[in-house]
């Protein structure tokens, strides 16, 4: 079947801008995950979705950050004011619940100019 | 000191050689040890997962976890070219949000 999907692939904007990154899970998993993967960082956990609402939104960076799911399917993570540091790609993951296997997309390469 | 270290390499070997990966953690609360795969420009996937200590075998992979020393390793034997990836060790305490290491970088020359 399919599997988790993320639009844009690839998004270059200038800082400043607001930008928004898509993300669909696999059809069923009720659990969605976004993971910022910098240069050097590894995987850094942003926020989780259990269905519409966001029990742990502990990893987002800063208020310039935030994340909706909607109808407990499609995620969008929002970044504001866009700056060069959140310049990384920008990963989803969905799983059947939480404590599930995790399955990844391909991401969202960010280039903040 | 970072909850989960992870030798970034790179490690190069030629093709056929036995690879050991291995991470090391902190926290004494983890019980799920996971290693993903992923080829440049994808995502992660799931390759291994292991739940409290022990040794896991799938094919050419065995992770093996050792709680008492807070170690954790994968090991690849008959390693194959298309193996050549990034390894990353991910792990949890139960239903919480999962700790990467950073990743290690894997070539295999033929």
């Amino acid at each position: 079947g399919a599997g988790v999907s993320q639009s844009p692939s690839n998004k270059v904007t200038e800082k400043g801008k607001d930008v928004e990154l898509r993300c669909d899970p696999i059809s069923g998993h009720t659990a969605l995950y976004w993971y910022r993967q910098s240069l050097g960082q590894g995987l850094e956990f942003l926020i989780y979705f259990q269905g519409n609402s966001a029990p742990d939104k502990s990893g987002l960076p800063s208020d310039r950050f935030s994340a909706e799911r909607t109808g407990g399917s499609v995620s969008t993570l929002t970044i504001q004011r866009t700056q060069q540091e959140d310049s990384a790609v920008y990963l989803c993951a969905s799983s059947l619940s939480h404590q599930e296997t995790q399955y990844f997309g391909p991401g969202t390469r960010l280039l903040v100019l | 000191q970072k909850e989960v270290e992870q030798d970034p390499g790179p490690l190069s070997v030629p093709e056929g050689a036995i690879v050991s990966l291995n991470c090391t953690y902190s926290n004494s609360a983890f019980q799920y040890f996971m290693w993903y795969r992923q080829y440049s420009r994808k995502g992660p996937e799931l390759l291994m997962y292991t739940y409290s200590s022990g040794n896991k075998e799938d094919g050419r992979f065995t992770a093996q976890v050792d709680k008492s020393s807070k170690y954790i390793s994968l090991f690849i034997r008959d390693s194959q070219p298309s193996d050549s990836a990034t390894y990353l060790c991910a792990m949890r305490e139960g239903a919480e949000k999962l700790v990467f290491g950073k990743g290690t970088k894997l070539t295999v020359n033929p």
